[in-house]
């Protein structure tokens, strides 16, 4: 079955580190991956998209690699801040349309001053 | 700026009453979608909308019903609603191609 997974468990770091953030997905081949940020009580806000074509794609501090070999997204945020605490959800596109996502559970991050 | 609103932040209704969540967007987007959140289920698709008065389900559509009348607006409907209808509900926006979808606000729906 398909399936995208993101580590449920809270990832807790220090200020001024790098997060990494984890999306695997199975049975999917989709041909672009998007990052989003969620604070509580809010909708999600959109962050990146990767290309299945792309291997890598930066904006500020936020960077994400897309390896459709392995199956596997990563999240970076460099010079992490407390602001940057929230859960973040890795999306698929589930028609290569550009239509329809499905999303993983998210993982939420605490960075700590 | 562009925005997707909500008609309710926060809803409390009975079991069995028909509920109707309101959704808009000032994007001129040709898709919009409705989401449930769930703690340990994350979000999913209960309807999606390409165009006016078109729909296709998602992966729960079961107990709801949607309308798409105008280019902007897209209604989310619990016809009988059910304590397990309980949730946060999300609605979306994107143009056709590949892109980001842009989130309302959220309603939080109780049924009590």
């Amino acid at each position: 079955s398909q399936k995208i997974e993101q580590n449920s468990e809270a990832l807790n770091i220090q200020e001024g580190k790098t997060a990494t953030l984890t999306c695997n997905y199975t049975n999917y081949s989709p041909a672009y991956l998007q990052w989003y940020r969620q604070d509580p009580g809010r909708g999600p806000v959109f962050l990146l998209l990767i290309r299945e074509n792309e291997k890598e794609k930066r904006k500020e501090r936020l960077k994400v690699t897309f390896d459709t070999t392995l199956k596997q997204s990563l999240f970076h945020i460099t010079a992490s801040q407390p602001a940057d605490s929230a859960t973040y959800l890795c999306a698929l596109d589930v028609d290569n349309a550009g239509n329809m996502l499905t999303f993983g559970g998210g993982t939420r991050l605490m960075v700590k001053p | 700026d562009v925005k997707v609103t909500q008609s309710s932040r926060y809803l409390v209704k009975r079991t069995g009453e028909k509920v109707f969540l309101e959704c808009v967007q000032d994007m001129d987007h040709e898709n919009m979608f409705w989401y449930r959140q769930d703690p340990g289920l994350g979000l999913r698709l209960i309807y999606f909308s390409y165009d006016v008065k078109m729909k296709e389900k998602g992966d729960i559509p079961e107990g709801y019903s949607v309308s798409r009348e105008k280019k902007e607006r897209f209604s989310l409907i619990l016809e009988s609603a059910s304590t397990n209808q309980t949730s946060m509900y999300l609605c979306a926006s994107s143009f056709p191609i590949p892109n980001e979808q842009f989130f309302g606000p959220g309603t939080r729906l109780t049924v009590l």
